[in-house]
């Protein structure tokens, strides 16, 4: 089975701009699930969605958002670029068959680093 | 709420040296345990798991045990390599659900982990 994909993998912007980021998940896999990295604060969850619903959302503000198509495939915006979202940032799929789902084993990509200039 | 605790490193060591590196846990409910590795540039491998306590888990010859009475997860490896340099996460994911769906990983800082020949 081919693994988590994400798109693109580096992504250079300048402040106030915004970007989208795109992840395609396990096959079969119906929850996909967002999260940040950066040095000062490691890994921050975003959020999760499964069957194109966001089941639940981390601390972030509303400037960070997203999506999952029919065919799992997820998006992730974040409009009003900061300085401080320069980040790198990792989606993660699973397979999701119990209720919440959040204890099955969740598989990652190798990230979007996006530098925000 | 829900933390995990672990050195950060760096830790260095000679190629064939024991290595542990410690992890403890707060969290509600019974929570499933995780290491994921990091190498550079990449995202996060799932290197083992444990869903209840007492339960080892085991990949690569790495190993860890699920210690309910001291809430701990520590990782171990008898003989470690060159190749196995890079950066360890040790992750919960609770049993206690909000909002129905899943509320993420929560991860310790990293181990960042360099073996010298």
């Amino acid at each position: 089975k081919a693994g988590v994909t994400q798109t693109p993998r580096y992504l250079i912007k300048t402040r106030g701009q915004q970007v989208t980021l795109s992840c395609s998940p396990i096959s079969g896999h119906r929850s996909v699930s967002w999260y940040q990295q950066t040095p000062g604060q490691g890994l921050q969850f975003l959020f999760e969605y499964f069957s194109e619903t966001q089941r639940n959302k981390g601390n972030f503000p509303g400037r960070f958002s997203g999506r999952q198509f029919s065919n799992s495939r997820s998006e992730m915006n974040v409009s009003t670029l900061e300085l401080g979202d320069s980040a790198l940032y990792l989606c993660a799929s699973s397979s999701a068959l119990l209720a919440g789902g959040s204890k099955e084993t969740q598989y990652f990509g190798p990230g979007t680093r996006l530098l925000v200039l | 709420g829900n933390s995990v605790t672990q050195m950060e490193g760096p830790v260095t060591l000679s190629e064939e040296a024991f290595l542990t590196i410690n992890c403890t846990y707060t969290a509600t409910g019974y929570p499933s345990l995780f290491w994921y590795v990091q190498y550079p540039g990449e995202g996060l491998q799932l290197l083992l798991k444990a869903t209840k306590a007492d339960d080892k888990g085991s990949n690569k010859g790495f190993e860890a045990t699920y210690r309910k009475e001291t809430t701990s997860f520590h990782l171990e490896k008898g003989s470690v390599q060159v190749s196995d340099s890079a950066v360890y996460f040790c992750a919960l994911s609770d049993e206690v659900y909000s909002g129905g769906g899943a509320d993420g990983l929560t991860f310790g800082k990293g181990t960042h982990l360099i073996i010298q020949p």
